[in-house]
């Protein structure tokens, strides 16, 4: 069945810290995982996604790796700033389906 | 310049009455959709719209009834609004259908059902 799992549910960090959020998925046949963020009282905002025929992708301080032979990803964060805080959600396409599932979401709180 | 947005952003309702959400994309984009965040986060798609074709229709119950007019607007209306019903709901579209297509969202309408 279709399932992202998503850890950990809340991380706290000092700014300047790195921060890593890991997803696993189900569905061999998904080939998209986006990365969102969602701050207090918005929608989520696409942040970094990557597609199943590359391993790593980055932009700046954020970046995903994705291994699919263990259905894995994961969201790096360098350099930590307080305003990286927010709500993070994984997501992965469910082969077949026109559609995304969701992780179930990572609180990260940076402090300064 | 908002790209994807919805009216009202915040509604409050009684049990019983029924209530519709606007959404309204101009990115030129032919694929629509609803999703329900519940309380504790939980992002779940209900429906989805693709050049005002209904596309995916989750077990949502069918006192929650989309439209589509036309490729830049999707409405939600829901009849019969159940305590349960309190939730953000966020609309999203896509350039095309398809779970590998970037989605954007809105900023979403929060719902409290009293």
């Amino acid at each position: 069945g279709e399932n992202v799992e998503q850890h950990p549910s809340t991380l706290s960090v000092q700014e300047g810290d790195s921060a890593v959020i890991k997803c696993t998925y189900s569905d061999s046949a998904s080939n998209y995982f986006p990365w969102y963020k969602q701050e207090l009282g918005k929608g989520p905002q696409l942040i970094i996604d990557i597609r199943s025929n590359v391993g790593e992708k980055k932009d700046q301080r954020i970046a995903v790796t994705l291994n699919k032979t263990a259905k894995h990803f994961s969201l790096h964060i360098t350099e930590t700033q307080p305003e990286d805080s927010a709500v993070y959600f994984c997501a992965a396409s469910l082969g077949g389906f026109q559609k995304l599932v969701f992780g179930t979401g990572t609180r990260l709180l940076v402090s300064p | 310049d908002t790209a994807v947005s919805q009216t009202p952003k915040y509604l409050v309702t009684q049990m019983g009455n029924d209530k519709s959400i606007k959404c309204e994309q101009n990115l030129g984009h032919d694929t629509m959709y609803w999703y329900k965040q519940d309380s504790k986060k939980f992002l779940k798609i209900m429906f989805s719209y693709n050049n005002k074709e209904l596309i995916i229709n989750e077990t949502v119950p069918n006192r929650f009834s989309p439209k589509s007019p036309d490729k830049a607007h999707l409405n939600l209306h829901i009849n019969s609004l159940e305590l349960g019903d309190s939730a953000v709901y966020f609309c999203a579209s896509s350039q095309r259908a398809g779970g590998w297509e970037t989605q954007y969202f809105g900023p979403g309408t929060r719902l409290l059902v009293l």
